[in-house]
């Protein structure tokens, strides 16, 4: 099955930097990656995706890249706000949904 | 965006007994839907993902007599936790994910049961 690995498990930023999270997957049948956060007991929200057909993809504050030649992909943070503090999840996706470890992002004031 | 439900939003039981979880599309047909299972501070590990009218497909290391599911209609999806255990304390999240009409594979989660076993 697939394997998706995610780094780091915890950043720590100050309010205004920017944010990089990584992970890497190994099926090369997989064709969408979506990233999620999710705050402690409650669901994962989506808050960006991107298709195997595409490198970038931005929604203001919040880009994805991915590389399907080195199958990774990054989820990108620019001018972190404390709001942004939450867990962050990368999935991969051909028929069945696979979650990175992972990574508590902290955005300190 | 759909709507997923699930319920109940939360449940203690004894050791012992079995515990059904349901989760529902509320807006949409839902032809596939996935059960998930957190342990704290982890990621969500897939456990089974079941289509409607057919035997769900579990993953490696998912006790399919324990983890009981069924998909019987394109909206319902019901996972019963039998003989539950405190090690099977978690939280329980299902997703729903349609093809029809959908050109992306976006999947909806409901919000969650959180089972505590005593």
């Amino acid at each position: 099955g697939e394997n998706v690995e995610q780094h780091p498990s915890t950043l720590s930023v100050q309010e205004g930097d920017s944010a990089v999270i990584k992970c890497t997957y190994s099926d090369s049948a997989s064709n969408y990656f979506p990233w999620y956060k999710q705050e402690l007991g409650k669901r994962p929200q989506l808050i960006i995706d991107i298709r195997s057909n595409v490198g970038e993809k931005k929604d203001q504050r919040i880009a994805v890249t991915l590389n399907k030649t080195a199958k990774h992909f990054s989820l990108h943070i620019t001018e972190t706000q404390p709001e942004d503090s939450a867990v962050y999840f990368c999935a991969a996706n051909f028929n069945k949904f696979y979650f990175g470890s992972g990574t508590k992002l902290n955005v300190k004031p | 965006g759909a709507v997923v439900s699930q319920h109940p939003s939360w449940v203690i039981c004894k050791s012992g007994t079995s515990v059904k979880i349901e989760c529902r599309s509320l807006d949409f047909q839902a032809t596939t839907m996935f059960w998930y299972r957190q342990f704290p501070k982890q990621s969500l590990m897939l456990m089974a993902t079941s289509n409607e009218g057919s035997k769900a497909t579990y993953e490696q290391g998912v006790e399919k007599d324990k983890f009981l599911i069924n998909h019987a209609s394109l909206t319902l999806s019901t996972l019963t936790v039998t003989s539950a255990h405190p090690e099977d304390s978690s939280f329980y999240i299902c997703s729903a994910f349609s093809l029809a009409g959908a050109d992306y594979n976006e999947q909806f989660f409901g919000p969650g049961t959180r089972l505590t076993v005593l």
